[in-house]
């Protein structure tokens, strides 16, 4: 099992572009939420998708979109990058029945200059 | 809507001590409660997780946590640190129907661990 894998691993991006971040769930999972976590922060919500729909949303501006595929996985798109977005973006996924934990990647490094 | 408060930004402590990270919510009925460790540069770990039931949980690498509902607080403990427990600790709240890893996490700020030799 390879458990939540996301890429690229790290990106370099100017002021004003746009980027697409990808993530694919843990085998069996359905659900993937999206976590921004400045440094030295911990992980804020930025959305969840279930069922290819965005399902609960953090306090994040419309600039933050994402998508989720019929293989569960999913993109997180920033657009109009300012100096602020650069973060380490991390994706969990789970189960939206039962009582399970959300399982963490390893996070892409967005550095935008 | 849902807090975490790590009061602790750094802790230090020697090899072989032990070791007790605190954490605080806020919310109105009982939640769902997580610890997750952080390496550098790395993912986050569950270490162990709250759902109902018994107050003292148990998780990986030796570690527990007791849920304390009259204080609102969820400690991290351990009674012998290693080496290489040394990483940032993050205590986590969720409130999800589904059980809080389904929906959205509220994390604290983390506490930064570092073990002395």
């Amino acid at each position: 099992d390879a458990g939540v894998t996301q890429s690229p691993t790290h990106l370099i991006k100017t002021r004003g572009q746009q980027v697409t971040l990808r993530c694919s769930p843990k085998s069996g999972h359905d659900t993937v939420s999206w976590y921004q976590q400045a440094l030295g922060q911990g992980p804020q919500f930025i959305f969840q998708y279930y069922e290819e729909e965005e399902r609960q949303r953090g306090n994040f501006p419309d600039r933050f979109s994402g998508h989720q595929f019929p293989n569960y996985s999913s993109e997180l798109n920033v657009n109009a990058l300012l100096l602020g977005d650069s973060a380490l973006y991390l994706c969990a996924s789970s189960l939206a029945q039962g009582r399970t934990e959300a399982f963490f990647g390893q996070g892409t490094r967005l550095t935008v200059v | 809507a849902q807090s975490v408060t790590q009061p602790d930004i750094h802790i230090t402590v020697s090899e072989g001590a032990s070791l007790e990270l605190r954490c605080n919510y806020s919310y109105g009925a009982t939640p769902y409660l997580f610890w997750y460790v952080q390496s550098p540069g790395q993912g986050l770990q569950l270490l162990l997780k709250y759902f109902s039931g018994d107050t003292l949980v148990q998780g990986i690498k030796g570690f527990e946590a007791e849920f304390k509902r009259s204080q609102s607080s969820f400690n991290l403990r351990k009674p012998s640190v290693h080496w290489s427990d040394a990483a940032e600790y993050f205590c986590a709240v969720g409130i999800g129907p589904s059980g809080g890893g389904a929906d959205g996490l509220t994390f604290g700020k983390g506490t930064h661990l570092i073990i002395q030799p």
